[in-house]
C-alpha cells in the first residue's frame, strides 16, 4: 500500500544553516505529495506542495522537488531562523492521505 | 471563512464518561476526517467521510463514532472514555478525493486528557 517515510528527528541546527529533511514515498498512480508544518500548539499547516514529476513546490524559502525516479520529496532550505523550529510533516495524496511521522526541527541562535 | 473550527480546544474526562468533540468547516469540503496526534507517532487516522451520509473507518477506529448529517459537520463521539485516549485530535478537510490531489486543510486540535 501507499507510505510515506521520512527522516527521525530532532535536527538541531544553528540559524542560517542548511535544512534538508529527507522523505521518500511508496505509492501506486501519480499522488500529490505536501509538505505540512506544524508550530508548538497549533494545528498542521500546508507548507508547501507538488502535483505532478519534476515539479518543485515552494514558500517562505522552503523548496521540495517531485522526483519520482527516486520516489523522493526531500525539504530543503537554505538558511533556517529561529522561526522555523517547528515539526515538518512530509504527505502524500492517492486513495487517502498518507503522513509521515514527523521530524522535529530545533534552531539555534 | 473561518476554515476547519474545532471545540473544545481542551477537555478533561473521567475514566467510562462519553463527549463528542465538534468539527465544522465552511468551504464546502467533501472529505473530511479525524486524526490522532500522539507523542513519537505522528498522525493516525481515526474515521473519515467522502460525503454526507458516508463515513468509513481509519487506522485506530476502535472506541469512536462518527456520524456526517451535512456538508459542514462532522463530530467524533467517545462512547466510554479510556486513558488510552489521551491525545491530540485534529479533524481536517480537503474538496475531494478524486481524483487525491488536494490538500487537507486542519484544524487547531482538542487536547483531551482521560483520568
Amino acid at each position: 500500500g501507499d507510505s510515506v517515510t521520512q527522516m527521525e528527528g530532532p535536527v538541531t541546527l544553528s540559524e542560517e544553516a542548511f535544512l534538508t529533511i529527507n522523505c521518500t514515498y511508496t505509492a501506486t498512480g501519480y499522488p500529490s505529495l505536501f509538505w505540512y508544518v506544524q508550530y508548538p500548539g497549533e494545528g498542521l499547516q500546508l507548507l508547501l506542495k507538488a502535483t505532478k514529476a519534476d515539479d518543485k513546490g515552494s514558500n517562505k524559502g522552503f523548496e521540495a522537488t517531485y522526483r519520482k525516479e527516486t520516489t523522493s520529496f526531500h525539504l530543503e532550505k537554505g538558511s533556517v531562523q529561529v522561526s522555523d523550529s517547528a515539526v515538518y510533516f512530509c504527505a502524500l495524496s492517492g486513495n487517502k492521505f498518507y503522513f509521515g511521522s514527523g521530524t522535529k526541527l530545533n534552531v539555534k541562535p | 471563512n473561518a476554515g476547519v473550527t474545532q471545540t473544545p480546544k481542551f477537555q478533561v474526562l473521567k475514566t467510562g464518561q462519553s463527549m463528542t468533540l465538534q468539527c465544522a468547516q465552511d468551504m464546502n469540503h467533501e472529505y473530511m476526517s479525524w486524526y490522532r496526534q500522539d507523542p513519537g507517532m505522528g498522525l493516525r487516522l481515526i474515521h473519515y467521510s467522502v460525503g454526507a451520509g458516508i463515513t468509513d473507518q481509519g487506522e485506530v477506529p476502535n472506541g469512536y463514532n462518527v456520524s456526517r448529517s451535512t456538508t459542514e459537520d462532522f463530530p467524533l463521539r467517545l462512547l466510554s472514555a479510556a486513558p488510552s485516549q489521551t491525545s491530540v485530535y485534529f479533524c481536517a478537510s480537503s474538496y475531494s478525493m478524486v481524483p487525491g490531489r488536494y490538500e487537507q486543510y486542519f484544524g487547531p486540535g482538542t487536547r483531551l486528557t482521560v483520568t
